[in-house]
């Protein structure tokens, strides 16, 4: 089937580090994806990992992708204000199609 | 280089009528996708063009329909319009339909009155 989902809301200090966690279901999945959403805006890609990688790291950014337990999760180090949005974790296949999670809220309060 | 282009920003629309909205892709870029977000359904994939031809439709009505020009740009249209249609509508582009760097535009938020 076709189910990935978030937890919907986490606070965090400024200053602290963030933990997004997904989990998806179908084991088939190619390529799994982050992306940001601020008020009133589209979607940015924040970063994506290949399905036989278990870890990304970009700036701030860590990916670790258990595909085991068909977990995905996005570590921000450092968190600040402007961090604060809608972060959506996405998988694909070849096909053309994201799939997306329901969207975690991240608050950072200073 | 410009991103992906959809126009309107927004637009409101009777129940009954009928909508065309246009995204233009990033230059290179042969996909295009759609996407409908509400606050109770979430992101739902609507379809995805490559070179043209339409290569994988979500589960909406028929009243949803699409098309891709051969310059890539890419026009989606909803015919008698529900209240129900009232939604964000994303367009995303990427070079091939190999799923990597979907870049997103800035919505047509579509309200339905």
């Amino acid at each position: 089937g076709e189910d990935v989902e978030q937890s919907l809301f986490l606070s965090v200090r400024e200053g602290d580090s963030s933990v997004i966690n997904c989990t998806y279901t179908d084991s088939s999945s190619t390529y799994l994806y982050w992306y940001k959403q601020e008020p009133g805006a589209g979607l940015q890609l924040l970063t994506y990992i290949f399905s036989n990688m278990d870890m990304k790291q970009d700036q701030r950014l860590t990916v670790l992708l258990n595909k085991k337990d068909k977990h995905l999760s996005l570590r921000i180090a450092d968190t600040q204000t402007g961090d604060s949005a809608i972060y959506f974790c996405a998988e694909s296949r070849f096909t053309g199609k994201l799939i997306f999670g329901q969207g975690t809220t991240l608050q950072v309060k200073p | 280089k410009a991103g992906v282009t959809q126009t309107p920003r927004y637009l409101i629309k009777t129940r009954g009528q009928q909508v065309t909205l246009s995204c233009s892709p990033i230059s290179g870029h042969r996909s295009v996708s759609w996407y409908q977000q509400t606050p109770g359904q979430g992101l739902q994939f609507l379809f995805e063009y490559f070179s043209e031809t339409q290569r994988n439709k979500g589960n909406f009505p028929g009243r949803f329909s699409g098309r891709q020009f051969s310059n890539s740009r890419s026009e989606m249209n909803v015919s008698t319009l529900e209240l129900g249609d009232s939604a964000l509508y994303l367009c995303a582009s990427s070079l091939t339909t190999e799923n990597y760097g979907y870049t997103f535009g800035s919505g047509t938020r579509l309200t339905v009155v």
